[in-house]
């Protein structure tokens, strides 16, 4: 089945790394996304990584994945209070299209 | 380039009617996609539409169609609404040879 499971918050401070998890169930899911999403506006692509790859660094981001165990993660460096917002992990099998959304993991940073 | 635009950004509308909201997607961009985002289902796909053709559909009712023009503009209806149907409808756009998905602000149905 097609499943997508992230916590739900998350609190850091500022200037701390900020790590949200994310695990699926499908292993032919061929992309693996993370969007932002800050209150009111759409989803922001953040970053996403071929299933054939184990980690793709941006910038402040680093995306981990951890096929065997069907894991993915995204590490924030550096968090700052504007990257407060909610982050979803997203699965597909085909390139930019149907997508199926984690329920989202809420970051909430602090000064 | 100018973003995914999406028109009205919110609707109010009551149960039975029928609504339509449209989705211009980055020029140069053949598919479009909608979702519907509640606080109780989270994100879900409802359909991608490219070069006029339905090439994916989600898991929803008949009563959620869409379609796309020829300029790629794509329009969904929702007809006979339900409470259940106020959400954030999100559409999202995608080039021929591209692997992402880039969003518009979404329209916010509120069905009374």
């Amino acid at each position: 089945g097609e499943d997508v499971e992230q916590s739900l918050f998350l609190s850091v401070r500022e200037g701390d790394s900020s790590v949200i998890n994310c695990t699926y169930t499908d292993s032919s899911s061929t992309y693996l996304y993370w969007y932002k999403q800050e209150p009111g506006a759409g989803l922001q692509l953040l970053t996403y990584i071929f299933s054939n790859m184990d980690m793709k660094q941006d910038q402040r981001l680093t995306v981990l994945l951890n096929k065997k165990d069907k894991h993915l993660s995204l590490r924030i460096a550096d968090t700052q209070t504007g990257d407060s917002a909610i982050y979803f992990c997203a699965e597909s099998f085909q390139a930019g299209t149907a997508l199926i959304f984690g329920k989202g993991t809420t970051l909430s940073v602090s000064s | 380039k100018a973003g995914v635009t999406q028109t009205p950004r919110y609707l109010i509308k009551t149960r039975g009617q029928q609504v339509t909201l449209s989705c211009s997607p980055i020029s140069g961009h053949r598919s479009v996609s909608w979702y519907q985002q509640t606080p109780g289902q989270g994100l879900q796909f409802l359909f991608e539409y490219f070069s006029e053709t339905q090439r994916n559909k989600g898991n929803f009712p008949g009563r959620f169609s869409g379609r796309q023009f020829s300029n790629s503009r794509s329009e969904m209806n929702v007809s006979t609404l339900e409470l259940g149907d106020s959400a954030l409808y999100l559409c999202a756009s995608a080039p021929i040879s591209g692997d992402t998905q880039y969003f518009g602000p979404g329209t916010r149905l509120t069905v009374l």
